[in-house]
């Protein structure tokens, strides 16, 4: 989906090493997720805010850490990236709890 | 967990026959949602039932729920092969914290 867009699509790093992946959205949306997809394993939400001001924690989120500048951004870091980090990695945007989620294309990371 | 499970993991059919696709989940929910993912690319959102609903239709997409097995199916009927994807189910649990909760995915692929 055009209105939700995620750089970088792909990168490769080193263990050890600060990475930041952002997200971007034209929506108007005000809640906002971080979801990581594994083979095999469905997607699992990392961090999900609902304003400016909200940050939760979700299922997974040892390791990450997040940062919501403005209602239009939302950028996920691995403080220190592990191989086991390696992943798809999706930002999705939505209206309300009622209302489907719209995803970006994803950022594929790996760590190595 | 309280991830959903779907039921096939895979599923091979030919063009123009009917693909059909289970869920399960464990506890209550507000509703329940189905969602494509073409190869390596973000989720797209298809239908969304809620917990009072019992059937839904979509152009081709049908989708029951029956809250009391706790478990939802979603028929593409004469399916074409730019259907084949993964299709996810997702729930919305009560008192989940608003949020989604992903199953781990069907594979379909429809061939010519």
């Amino acid at each position: 989906d055009a209105d939700v867009t995620q750089t970088p699509r792909n990168r490769i790093t080193k263990t050890g090493k600060r990475i930041m992946l952002e997200c971007s959205q034209t929506k108007g949306h005000d809640r906002m997720y971080w979801y990581r997809q594994d083979p095999g394993l469905g997607l699992r939400l990392i961090y999900y805010s609902f304003d400016v001001k909200d940050i939760n924690k979700g299922e997974i989120s040892d390791g990450y850490s997040v940062s919501r500048q403005a209602q239009a951004k939302f950028s996920l870091s691995l403080e220190s990236a592990i191989p086991n980090q390696t992943a798809l990695y999706f930002c999705a945007t939505s209206e309300d709890r009622f209302i489907e989620q719209f995803f970006g294309p994803g950022t594929r990371l790996t760590v190595l | 967990s309280q991830q959903g499970e779907e039921d096939p993991q895979a599923l091979s059919i030919q063009e123009g026959e009917n693909a059909t696709m289970n869920c399960s989940y464990k506890t209550s929910i507000n509703n329940l949602q189905w969602y494509r993912q073409n190869s390596g690319r973000g989720l797209v959102h298809l239908i969304l039932i809620r917990s009072n609903e019992r059937e839904k239709h979509s152009g081709r997409l049908r989708v029951t729920l029956d809250t009391s097995k706790k478990s939802s199916s979603l028929l593409i009927t004469a399916s074409r092969a730019a259907d084949t994807a993964s299709y996810f189910c997702a729930t919305d649990f009560t008192g989940g914290g608003n949020k989604l909760t992903f199953g781990t995915g069907t594979q379909l692929k429809v061939e010519l």
